[in-house]
């Protein structure tokens, strides 16, 4: 089953306002990636993190790479409608090739 | 370059039948990853292939398999559907430079078991 605990679950924001959600573990992962699913659609990327402590941005969105190695945090600024959807955290340790651990997500909904 | 590729996108099948279906991953990736996206367990890793090899597989009964060709198109099989079996089932591609992997999903093969 999952290993990563994401949270909050859901998030019902104004247009304009910031956003933070994160990702723990209880193991360690060497890469963390973050993930916006629309329905019926599959997830895509936003933004991959390699280090401990490392901190990359992609526009309006910031991700952090913990430096414990057990989790990761996403902040999206100036939300806008668009950003309505769902995102995942995922995890990948370094011996287990490509398969990626996933957060339970977090369903955004913005008020314009 | 083209994304992923999935086909078909959506699928109805009755219990006991099987299915297939297929992934063509990124030109120039040969790392392709299943996954299987349901509202209750969420997404949940099925098995890796690479280089026609597979590399990983997950908790799930022999019923699912996969295969890989030379092209490193993919497909998975899942054999005597349940009706526990629906899902948007998820094909990935990875490259892994030497900053580190991305992984990118195809659009999904809904498949509904009736």
């Amino acid at each position: 089953g999952q290993q990563l605990n994401q949270s909050p679950q859901s998030m019902f924001i104004q247009e304009g306002e910031d956003v933070s959600m994160n990702c723990t573990s209880s193991s360690i992962f060497n890469t963390w990636l973050w993930y916006k699913q629309d329905p019926g659609e599959g997830p895509v990327l936003l933004i991959a993190l390699y280090k401990a402590g490392e901190l990359t941005s992609n526009g309006r969105l910031t991700a952090q790479f913990g430096i414990t190695r057990k989790d990761s945090f996403l902040n999206i600024s100036a939300s806008i409608p668009s950003d309505v959807g769902i995102y995942f955290c995922a995890g990948l340790k370094e011996t287990s090739g490509s398969r990626l651990t996933f957060g339970e997500g977090t369903q955004l909904t913005v008020n314009p | 370059k083209a994304g992923v590729t999935q086909t078909p996108r959506y699928l109805i099948k009755t219990r006991g039948q099987q299915v297939t279906l297929s992934c063509s991953p990124i030109s120039g990736h040969r790392s392709v990853s299943w996954y299987q996206q349901t509202p209750g367990q969420g997404l949940q890793f099925l098995f890796e292939y690479f280089s026609e090899t597979q590399r990983n597989k997950g908790n799930f009964p022999g019923r699912f398999s996969g295969r890989q060709f030379s092209n490193s198109r993919s497909e998975m099989n899942v054999s005597t559907l349940e009706l526990g079996d629906s899902a948007l089932y998820l094909c990935a591609s990875s490259l892994k430079r030497t900053s580190g992997v991305k992984q990118f999903f195809g659009p999904g093969t809904r498949l509904t078991v009736l």
